[in-house]
């Protein structure tokens, strides 16, 4: 499964919307990005999946680009709650392995 | 009540004990997983089971074995605990989608401490 690349920490205010980036550059046709978050040290909650196309649900959107190289999570009005830890995973369409790298600490600011 | 439970929640033992997690799920769910998690990492996969005759090995199994006793069972040993395996440990379901995406659901955890 290919393995992703992201910021270590980023802040947004409240309110506003945070725009979360990841790189997978190794990524094969049939396997998608999976976004994960873990609220300090909770079990990680799934937000949002995609293959190709955008995606959007209540959580929250995601954009992957046109070669799929790269995609970003999007939390259009963050609240303190959204103040986690959130994984890109990028996993064949089997599932069986999940590599959740060190994901990016978002820390919503009031 | 919870999908995804872990027992104990919280546990703290010697080097050299032998120690059992256990994870149950009353999703109905045939695949289970064991990961780790080491403080400021990600989670790395340990084992996972496919199906109660189905068991593989992760991306770190050493010092690990697993026994997947029913559908709705999947426990985690530690034959010899030893003081690097001090981590938390959480468990996971899923299910493959008609879409062919496999959503993890997961435990709240278990914190394991080897002294």
């Amino acid at each position: 499964d290919a393995k992703t690349t992201q910021p270590p920490s980023m802040d947004c205010a409240e309110g506003r919307a945070a725009n979360l980036p990841c790189n997978h550059s190794t990524i094969s046709g049939n396997e998608y990005v999976y976004w994960y978050r873990q609220i300090h040290s909770q079990g990680p909650q799934y937000i949002i999946h995609g293959l190709k196309n955008n995606e959007t649900n209540e959580m929250a959107s995601l954009i992957i680009t046109e070669d799929r190289k790269s995609s970003t999570l999007i939390l259009p009005h963050a609240t303190l709650r959204d103040t986690a830890v959130y994984y890109c995973i990028v996993s064949h369409n089997t599932g069986n392995q999940f590599y959740f790298g060190t994901g990016t600490s978002l820390t919503v600011i009031p | 009540d919870a999908d995804v439970t872990q027992t104990p929640r919280n546990r703290i033992t010697k080097t050299g004990k032998r120690i059992m997690l256990e994870c149950s799920q009353t999703k109905g769910h045939d695949r289970m997983y064991w990961y780790r998690q080491d403080p400021g990492l990600g989670l790395r996969l340990i084992y996972y089971s496919f199906d109660v005759k189905d068991i593989n090995k992760g991306e770190i199994s050493d010092g690990y074995s697993v026994s997947r006793q029913a559908q709705a069972k999947f426990s985690l040993s530690l034959e010899s605990a030893i003081p690097n395996q001090t981590a938390l440990y959480f468990c996971a379901t899923s299910e493959p989608a008609s879409g062919g995406y496999n959503e993890q659901f997961f435990g709240p955890g278990t914190r394991l401490t080897v002294l």
